[in-house]
């Protein structure tokens, strides 16, 4: 079965510093992932995906993540964090089936002023 | 574009009350549909699937069942529910293809009294 795990209950960081959310799997076949990014009370919103091809792929607000097949890892980065980048992160893997999704149990960023 | 709306928004219902929550995508045929439930602000558990009209999959037993009466008609219900059934409820969509991107509806607040 396709798995994430997110090791960090919260991360904490001050503006203006680098971020890193991180995120393993543990797929069978090849892993499609992604990290979404969810505010209080709000859906969540996509911020990026890999599929295949390059390692490090590019998304929204800035983002980027780093993917690792040797190490099993698909680490969320922004270079310099803003307040607003305070919300819950998930990463996720699709399952084999019909587009299912399986999370992590989230990463909650605090940004510092 | 595409675009997901739920509703209503926020719900208050007492134990043993019916439920019904529903939601409509726009501008994509055929997608592939899903709800998950959220509890206690983090984790992730998707209850249902469907990949055409009245088509349902079920990942979790319990006191929910989905219907799509619509090709871009996701409905939620329950006949009585349970304290426990209080949550944050997430609809999404896939356009269908298999690496597709998995788009959030805004939610709908559930709190059983």
């Amino acid at each position: 079965a396709q798995s994430v795990a997110q090791p960090e209950d919260q991360v904490n960081v001050a503006e203006g510093n680098p971020l890193t959310v991180k995120c393993t799997y543990s797929v069978s076949g090849n892993p499609y992932l992604f990290w979404y990014v969810q505010y209080p009370n709000r859906g969540l919103q996509f911020l990026l995906k890999y599929i295949t091809g390059d390692n490090l792929v590019k998304g929204s607000y800035g983002f980027e993540a780093e993917f690792n097949k040797s190490q099993t890892s698909f680490h969320l980065k922004k270079p310099s964090a803003l307040v607003s980048d305070s919300a819950l992160y998930f990463c996720a893997v699709r399952d084999n089936s019909w587009g299912k999704l399986q999370f992590g149990a989230g990463t909650q960023v605090v940004v510092t002023p | 574009s595409q675009t997901i709306h739920q509703w209503p928004a926020t719900l208050v219902q007492p134990v043993g009350s019916p439920l019904s929550l529903e939601c409509t995508v726009e501008g994509t045929s055929n997608p592939n549909l899903y709800w998950y439930r959220q509890a206690a602000g983090r984790g992730l558990q998707l209850l249902f699937y469907s990949v055409g009209i009245g088509q349902i999959s079920s990942e979790v037993p319990q006191n929910l069942s989905a219907s799509r009466p619509q090709d871009r008609q996701f409905i939620l219900s329950s006949k009585k529910l349970l304290l426990s059934d209080s949550g944050f409820y997430l609809c999404a969509y896939t356009r269908g293809g298999f690496t597709d991107t998995q788009y959030f509806g805004p939610g709908t607040r559930l709190t059983v009294l």
